[in-house]
């Protein structure tokens, strides 16, 4: 079975705080994402990483930087925290897609962060 | 542009009373289509991929179909253990990147 944990499940910060969050695969999965959920505007994709110490840009990255040193770990950085990052944050991993492969984001279970 | 939509936004059922959830989407390049099914306060959970029209899966009361432009989710004699947010992701190329693109989701209520 696949297993993804996220370090926090409910996590409460104020703004102008730095924050770190966790998530680790075990795996083996190259790919890991990190999405924000909000009502009514369905996941939102933040940063990906496709191996080690690889990092792209999803569709919402201000605001947040990641870090992957290792396969397994992939962390999310509030560099300074805003209430508007008040969210639900979804960490995902998924095998490496070969060409014309198809492989499945398998999900953990979320931190809910409160920014006041 | 790349879209997913999801209908409805909610729906509610008796226990028993069969119904479909549908998803259409518009994609330039479309590598697979994913349901998932998320409870309150939890990550989605993976119920199914269909990667070309006419494909068809199965898993106890739920059902996923795919045509070129839309996929639905039946659930037949749905029980109230049921009732979650089912969401419809799809795959596809963007960017030089396989990324998966989400729909809103359909909020399921099932009552005894």
């Amino acid at each position: 079975d696949v297993k993804v944990t996220q370090s926090s499940r409910y996590l409460v910060k104020r703004t102008g705080e730095k924050v770190f969050l966790e998530c680790v695969q075990d795996m083996d999965h190259e790919n890991m994402f990190w999405y924000r959920q909000d009502p009514g505007l369905g996941l939102r994709l933040i940063y990906f990483s496709y191996d080690v110490k690889m990092k792209e840009k999803g569709d919402i990255p201000e605001g947040y930087s990641v870090s992957r040193e290792k396969k397994e770990r992939f962390s999310l950085i509030l560099e300074s925290a805003s209430t508007n990052q008040t969210s639900m944050y979804l960490c995902a991993s998924r095998k490496l897609m070969q060409a014309g492969g198809h492989e499945t984001q398998y999900f953990g279970p979320g931190t809910r962060l409160l920014v006041l | 542009e790349d879209q997913v939509t999801q209908s409805p936004e909610a729906l509610r059922l008796q226990e028993g009373e069969s119904s479909s959830l549908n998803c259409s989407y518009t994609v330039s390049g479309l590598r697979g289509l994913f349901w998932y099914r998320q409870d309150p306060g939890k990550g989605p959970e993976f119920l199914f991929t269909l990667y070309s029209a006419g494909e068809e899966k199965e898993k106890e009361r739920l059902k996923a179909t795919l045509t070129k432009k839309e996929s639905f989710l039946h659930i037949t004699a749905p029980k109230p253990e049921d009732s979650a947010t089912y969401l419809c992701a799809v795959q596809a190329l963007s960017g030089g990147y396989n990324k998966l693109i989400f729909g809103a989701g359909t909020r399921l209520a099932v009552h005894p």
